[in-house]
């Protein structure tokens, strides 16, 4: 199977735009969330998306925004860009059907770097 | 609250030598605790994880050990080579059944020194 795929891979900005950017998940997997990775903050929680809907959100504010398509592909939007914004943006997929007390490895996607200007 | 806190941020050993990394979680619902690793330029990738009805679980040279009363766990590498020389991410699951999230710690890089 293929991996978890993102594009584009690097992308600079400067402040006050806004950007998009894209995930596609495993074959299969329904699950994706998005995780902020800046040097010394480690993985930071954005949302998580499953069957097209929003399900689980981090405490990121509202300028961050994601939606998923009906083929799992996830895209996550951030308007007003922020100097702050700069970081690697990693998503990951996961099967997401797990019900109960079970839980499904997340694999990650090779991230996107956000430099804003 | 939701947090994960990771110790040390940096670790320095000889090959051959053990390393040990420990986190401690605040929710006492969490049950779900994986372990990343993140080489340089690369993505994290999981390397092992351990569910809350078991305490301890191994594989080859790495082991994770749980203390649900204490809420902590732990990274155990034995035998170090070079190329275990990475970040490590511990994670905790926040939430329950399918609908959760996964908060991680900041981190500890590793470096196995030749």
């Amino acid at each position: 199977k293929a991996g978890v795929t993102q594009t584009p891979r690097y992308l600079i900005k400067t402040r006050g735009q806004q950007v998009t950017l894209s995930c596609s998940p495993i074959s299969g997997h329904r699950s994706v969330s998005w995780y902020q990775q800046t040097p010394g903050q480690g993985l930071q929680f954005l949302f998580e998306y499953f069957s097209e809907t929003q399900r689980n959100k981090g405490n990121f504010p509202g300028r961050f925004s994601g939606r998923q398509f009906s083929n799992s592909r996830s895209e996550m939007n951030v308007s007003t860009l922020e100097l702050g914004d700069s970081a690697l943006y990693l998503c990951a997929s996961s099967s997401g059907l797990a019900g109960g007390k079970t839980y499904n490895e997340q694999f990650f996607g090779p991230g996107t770097r956000l430099t804003v200007l | 609250g939701e947090n994960v806190e990771q110790h040390p941020s940096t670790l320095s050993v000889q090959e051959g030598d053990s390393a040990v990394i420990k986190c401690t979680y605040s929710d006492s619902a969490s049950n779900y605790f994986p372990w990343y690793k993140q080489e340089l330029g690369k993505r994290p990738q999981l390397i092992i994880d351990i569910r809350s009805n078991v305490g301890e679980k191994k594989d080859q040279r790495i082991a994770v050990t749980l203390n649900k009363t204490a809420k902590h766990f732990s990274l155990h590498i034995t035998e170090t080579q070079p190329e275990d020389s990475a970040v490590y991410f511990c994670a905790a699951s926040i939430g329950g059944g399918s609908n959760y999230k996964l908060t991680f710690g900041k981190g500890t890089l590793l470096t196995v020194n030749p």
